[in-house]
């Protein structure tokens, strides 16, 4: 269970086109899901979290304009990145939380990744 | 924000060795959360232990929450346990903040 999945796996475009990178989760609901961004040897930084029906909240230093996040329901974020540039190649890994009930548990589970090459 | 830091940065090791590494965070934390990288960068979840003690094979971990410290333990190493373990800690209805992770080498 708790399986997460986004698509593509893996991007190549060129630079000024606008990529869109689904995140899904399979078997079961969540009204948050997170969008990560990490670098070659780096560790995974926080852009935003978006919760289903509203704006995403950004973080500091994330363009909202450039990474667009739609979370239009239970078991679906997107992610497209607008003009990219070589600069926004990267791994972004995409994590969900399923809604709380009893016995609250805050666990994240997370997606494969896509990789994005912009040239 | 909470700062989450990560002991040693890398660590090589023989072939069936044992193995701590130790995780600090700044904070109280309603989730605490190790994960190992693989080579294709796909992050496994290893365990979900905002606090107590836990085991699976060969691994096991440790989250003293009154300390703000948790320790992920390996035993009897293998060439496949090779990557970058990171842990990861977030407060009530917030995102994960991850450490800076720890490279594991273990050679044969």
């Amino acid at each position: 269970g708790a399986v997460v999945s986004q698509h593509p796996s893996w991007v190549i475009c060129k630079s000024g086109t606008s990529v869109k990178i689904e995140c899904r989760s399979l078997d079961f609901q969540a009204t948050t899901m997170f969008w990560y961004r990490q670098f070659p040897k780096q560790s995974l930084m926080l852009m935003a979290t978006s919760n289903e029906g509203s704006k995403a909240t950004y973080e500091q230093g994330v363009e909202k304009d450039k990474f667009l996040i739609n979370h239009a329901s239970l078991t679906l974020s997107t992610l497209t990145v607008t003009s990219a540039h070589p600069e926004d190649s990267s791994f972004y890994i995409c994590s969900a939380r399923p809604q709380s009930g009893t016995g609250a548990s805050y666990e994240q589970y997370f997606g494969p990744g896509t990789r994005l090459t912009v040239t | 924000g909470i700062q989450v830091e990560q002991s040693p940065p890398d660590l090589i090791l023989q072939e069936g060795a044992n193995s701590t590494l130790r995780c600090n965070f700044s904070d109280s934390v309603n989730n605490l959360q190790w994960f190992h990288q693989n080579p294709w960068g796909q992050l496994i979840n290893l365990f979900y232990i905002p606090s107590g003690t836990k085991q699976n094979g060969r691994l096991s971990a440790t989250t003293v929450a009154t300390e703000r410290y948790s320790l992920l333990y390996i035993s009897s190493s293998q060439t496949t346990d090779s990557g970058v373990y990171f842990c990861a800690v977030a407060q009530a209805g917030t995102a994960l903040i991850f450490g800076k992770g720890t490279t594991l080498s273990v050679s044969s």
